[in-house]
């Protein structure tokens, strides 16, 4: 399977900290993608970041990429209580075709 | 402009019945697709289209069919529903053909319950 694997499966922190949540994948990738879900609602589309990046930033969201490793990271700076959701990383793997392969996710709390 | 529209929202079907999950999008996207989310699993894509007339599998296809007669719409049909099939099914678009780089816009989920 090409799926990602997230880490931690969950995290629970107070407002004002800051969460990092990573992602592994086991091919290489054209592009991966993180994204955020609300409780009992679907998905929305955080940050892409391209094989050919590092590092991308968003407001305050921060993900990094390391094909070496294959590995990503979302660090999301200054939480707060309205970031508690579901995160999950999503890669596009070369070869794989038009797929766009999700992990089983971070479920974040951030306590206020 | 309404996005990435599903229906029904609630669904309680019987082992063995049949039936239909809609999914309608108006923003003219080319690339539609099925995926089901079930606990500690993340998403598992069932099957996709990348236009009118074109599908293909995902990673999870088995007991489910799709057809892509127009644009719009993306029905995903569970012909004889097993309780395995018991999951939230969730459609997403793209706005090309490829998906390679680009954001996909999911509609909000279907609950679906065979007992």
């Amino acid at each position: 399977s090409q799926q990602g694997e997230e880490d931690p499966q969950a995290l629970s922190i107070q407002e004002g900290e800051n969460a990092t949540m990573n992602c592994s994948y086991k091919t290489s990738i054209n592009n991966l993608q993180w994204y955020r879900q609300n409780s009992g609602r679907g998905l929305v589309h955080l940050i892409l970041i391209r094989s050919n990046e590092r590092e991308k930033h968003s407001g305050r969201l921060r993900v990094t990429l390391d094909t070496s490793k294959k590995s990503s990271s979302l660090l999301i700076t200054a939480s707060r209580a309205a970031d508690t959701a579901s995160y999950f990383c999503a890669t596009d793997a070369i070869g794989y075709g038009n797929k766009l392969v999700f992990g089983a996710g971070t479920i974040l709390r951030v306590k206020s | 402009n309404a996005g990435v529209t599903q229906t029904p929202k609630f669904q309680v079907l019987k082992t063995g019945q049949s039936m239909t999950l809609q999914c309608a999008q108006d923003m003219n996207h080319e690339y539609m697709s099925w995926y089901r989310q079930d606990p500690g699993m993340g998403l598992r894509l069932i099957h996709y289209s990348v236009g009118a007339g074109i599908t293909d599998q995902g990673e999870v296809p088995n007991g489910y069919n799709v057809s892509r007669s127009t644009t719009e719409d993306f029905p995903l049909r569970l012909l004889s529903a097993a309780p395995s099939q018991t999951s939230v099914y969730f459609c997403a678009t793209s706005t090309t053909g490829t998906i390679s780089g680009n954001t996909i816009y999911f509609g909000e989920g279907s609950w679906l319950t065979v007992v």
